[in-house]
């Protein structure tokens, strides 16, 4: 089973700032099988990135993916307010497809 | 437009074997590379996977969690159906079923349903 490590735990942030957040694989994740959900409270999580780089349908190109076999990031250039939320990474190139334990950005 | 809704028992004894409904539209289960993944969600915490069903019948379980676990599909009726047995208060969650894509991804999420496992 592939552990996915996210960090920071919890990020505290303005609008208008940039962001990394990262999600370490415990082995190597293939074919770039990495996706970004972004969590709103009371919400179901919502597809932000696909394939470690690819935005999903109607996603701003404020988010953006990278990274490769274990090393993922995904950056924001500027958060906006409807951006504080919680992040997760997951991995569905090798089952169990297991997610990341989330990192939270908030103001 | 692809959607999906979770329905089922929102409180079940400890011991009983929850029954989990998904039932979506916008999308076939017979199409090549479709599935329907179940996740949960425990208060406070963080994204569990439970199962997959591909269009082909092919299942993936939780490793921790297969001894409890069965999906099976219904491609007429355009529902999945997650089953866990011998139900325990730390399965209290938010369940949600998903859309799988054909490029693997589960690119559209049910709005979840809420179980609570309580005697």
């Amino acid at each position: 089973e592939i552990v996915l490590t996210q960090s920071p735990g919890t990020l505290s942030l303005s609008p208008g700032e940039r962001v990394t957040l990262s999600c370490r694989a415990s082995q190597s994740v293939s074919s770039y099988y990495l996706a970004w959900y972004q969590q709103k409270p009371g919400q179901a999580p919502r597809l932000l990135i696909y394939g470690a780089f690819s935005r999903a349908t109607g996603i701003p190109d404020r988010f953006s993916g990278s990274g490769s076999e274990t090393d993922f990031t995904l950056t924001i250039s500027r958060l906006e307010p409807e951006d504080f939320a919680v992040y997760y990474c997951q991995q569905y190139g090798s089952s169990p497809y297991t997610f990341g334990q989330g990192t939270t950005l908030e103001i | 437009q692809i959607t999906l809704k979770e329905s089922g028992p929102t409180l079940v004894k400890p011991t009983q074997t929850l029954t989990l409904t998904c039932t979506f539209s916008g999308f076939s289960l017979s199409t090549s590379g479709v599935g329907v993944a179940w996740i949960r969600q425990s208060p406070e915490k963080a994204l569990e996977w439970l199962a997959l069903i591909y269009w082909d019948d092919d299942k993936r379980y939780s490793p921790s969690l297969k001894s409890r676990l069965t999906i099976t599909k219904d491609t007429s009726k355009n529902q999945v159906v997650l089953t866990m047995t011998n139900m325990d208060p730390v399965d209290t969650a938010t369940y949600y079923c998903a859309h799988r894509n054909p490029l693997a991804v589960l690119s559209v999420w049910g709005q979840g349903t809420t179980v609570t496992v309580s005697s």
